[in-house]
């Protein structure tokens, strides 16, 4: 039982464009969403958190959106740059962390 | 301050030996988590701690257990291994597990 889904296993994208990347959860519980980065063999960098009182959480170029009647939050990375390309994982929680992870998108930026 | 540490990074074991795994989180974090990463399952959540009480576990076998020291550090056990338990394993610290949680560089078991 998948409970946090992202159905994109790979974006590409060219540097200066915008990156959206998708999630889809169905656990209504849920009230705290993530968005870590990954690079091979390393762990998860966080980048940018949403809680469920908001709909909208902005850090620079990354805007995280999250929409509560469809169950789905969308991380947006704007301009994106070379150094973006990793993969994404969004995540979601509630109560005392224990964070459930989607699958990954793997987004590659290209010059 | 400094991130959350993992130590060793990469650990080689043959079947039906036993490993342990330690993390020591950010200065002032009293939460630790365990996550597996294969790729099959991906991600997912072995065990949480706080001051030094199992305060949440995954859907793990009971080979795998953790403990927490008063120093928040922890280590994570896995005894009677198998092929299946090569994977990367993360650590993750937070305050006092309500906020972000961040990871170590996780270590690498290879079982053969």
């Amino acid at each position: 039982d998948q409970q946090v889904k992202q159905n994109s296993p790979s974006l590409s994208v060219q540097e200066g464009r915008i990156s959206i990347l998708n999630c889809d959860y169905t656990n209504s519980m849920f009230d705290y969403f993530l968005w870590y980065k990954k690079y091979p063999a390393e762990g998860p960098t966080f980048l940018i958190s949403i809680s469920s009182i908001k709909d909208k959480n902005e850090d620079g170029r990354f805007t995280v959106f999250l929409n509560k009647s469809a169950k789905h939050l969308s991380l947006h990375i704007v301009p994106s740059q070379p150094g973006d390309s990793a993969v994404y994982f969004c995540a979601a929680s509630w109560g005392f962390q224990k964070l459930v992870f989607g699958t990954g998108t793997r987004l590659l930026v290209s010059p | 301050k400094a991130g959350v540490t993992q130590t060793p990074r990469y650990l080689i074991k043959t079947r039906g030996q036993q490993v342990t795994l330690s993390c020591s989180p950010i200065s002032g974090h009293r939460s630790v988590s365990w996550y597996q990463q294969t790729p099959g399952q991906g991600l997912q959540f072995l065990f949480e701690y706080f001051s030094e009480t199992q305060r949440n576990k995954g859907n793990f076998p009971g080979r795998f257990s953790g403990r927490q020291f008063s120093n928040s550090r922890s280590e994570m056990n896995v005894s009677t291994l198998e092929l299946g338990d090569s994977a990367l394993y993360l650590c993750a610290s937070s305050p006092d597990g309500k906020e972000t949680q961040y990871f170590g560089p996780g270590t690498r078991l290879l079982v053969l």
